[in-house]
Parts: C-alpha cells; structure tokens; sequence
C-alpha cells in the first residue's frame, strides 16, 4: 500500500529537549516536504527537499532542521524545541518532474505540545 | 514570495446547493494549483488540482477553474452532500514550494 507513515502521532515535551521526528514513504517519491498546521494559519511550509542530499527552507524553517540521507525517508528535527512550536505537523511526498511537486501525498500527521 | 489569499474562511450551504470557494495569488509564476480537503482529525487529501495550461477541470461534483491574467482560480462543489463538509485548501507551487490559502471550512445542512 502507498503511503506516507510518520512517528510518533503524539507528542508532549518540555522545552530545550530535542526531538527528532521521522517521515517515510514507499512510493519512491523524489519530493518531501515538512508542513505546520495552526488554527487560522492554513498549512505552512518549513522545509522540503527534491532528492536525496538536496533540501531547502520553506516559509517557517526558524528552529528546524531537516536532513535527506535516504530517498525515503526525511526527518524533522527540532534541537531545542519551545512552546511556540506546539503545533500539529505534517509530512508529505511527491514526484517531482520537470522542476515541479505534484500531488503531495500527506502523512498522519503528529501533534506536538511543548510545555 | 508566493502569497495565497482564499475567501470566504466559512461557508455553509443547504443540501444540494452549490459552493463556491475562492482563491487569488500573487506569483505569475506558479503554474499549479491544487485544492486539498481536511476532515477533523485527519490529514489533507487532494480533490482535484489544475495546470497553468488548462482553464478549467471537472470531475463528477467538483470543478476548478483558473483565470491565469487576474491570478485567481476557484473551486466549485455541485450538488453538496453532508460529507462534503470539511475544510478545504487551495494551495498554489511557486519556485519549488507549496503555499497554501488560509482555508474554508464548509458546513453542508442537512
């Protein structure tokens, strides 16, 4: 089954604690991207990447980081998470051809709260 | 940058009548335009999108339309349903990223 898995979907932790959270997808998407969603704020992009070893910042990249390793899998990491990152985020995949992301497939989704 | 405006933030309509939902942007530049649709507690799903190089796109109820020289498209719901109710995004790529509207939430009534 395609699909985009993220871990974890829940998350609470305190402030300065860094945390890593992970995105995988099986459909060998060349694109993933990294989305917050806040109440009035729509999705908003923090960073994305168009292959293996090549990322970039989105919109709202301040206190993330990103690495592309792997083709599949791109983790999102915080190294000292604050309150005003509470947030629920998303994960998302796409081909990516000739210079363009089409239909981004979205991950669960994991919300996270830091106190 | 890319800036996505979407209008009305809510929306409720009677069964069976239409919705129309819209969106402006600002780079001349993009070329796709996706509209995704979120159920509580779930994660966006895309419904239907569009290119630069077609004005208008249907499938079955939905429809999109883009107006490239007034940088506006829009998306449009025949026939609505209960299950149509959800929040719904237009989002449009410029320079490899993804900018989304602010979005609509859609109440259907019964």
């Amino acid at each position: 089954e395609a699909q985009v898995t993220q871990n974890p979907r829940y998350l609470i932790t305190v402030t300065g604690k860094k945390l890593t959270v992970t995105c995988s997808q099986n459909m060998n998407h060349e694109y993933m991207s990294w989305y917050r969603q806040d109440p009035g704020l729509g999705l908003r992009q923090i960073y994305y990447s168009m292959n293996v070893e090549v990322t970039d910042k989105g919109d709202v990249p301040e206190g993330y980081k990103v690495s592309r390793k792997e083709k599949r899998n791109f983790p999102l990491i915080l190294e000292s998470p604050s309150p005003n990152q509470t947030s629920l985020y998303f994960c998302a995949s796409s081909i990516f051809s000739r210079g363009q992301a089409y239909e981004q497939y979205f991950g669960p989704g994991t919300r996270l709260t830091v106190t | 940058g890319e800036n996505v405006e979407q209008h009305p933030s809510t929306l409720s309509v009677q069964e069976g009548d239409s919705a129309v939902i819209k969106c402006t942007y600002s780079d001349s530049a993009s070329n796709y335009f996706p509209w995704y649709k979120q159920e509580l507690g779930k994660r966006p799903q895309l419904i239907i999108d569009i290119r630069s190089n077609v004005g208008e796109k249907k499938d079955q109820r939905i429809a999109v339309t883009l107006n490239k020289t007034a940088k506006h498209f829009s998306l449009h719901i025949t026939e609505t349903q209960p299950e149509d109710s959800a929040v719904y995004f237009c989002a449009a790529i410029s320079s490899y990223k993804l900018i989304f509207g602010s979005g609509t939430r859609l109440l259907v009534r019964p």
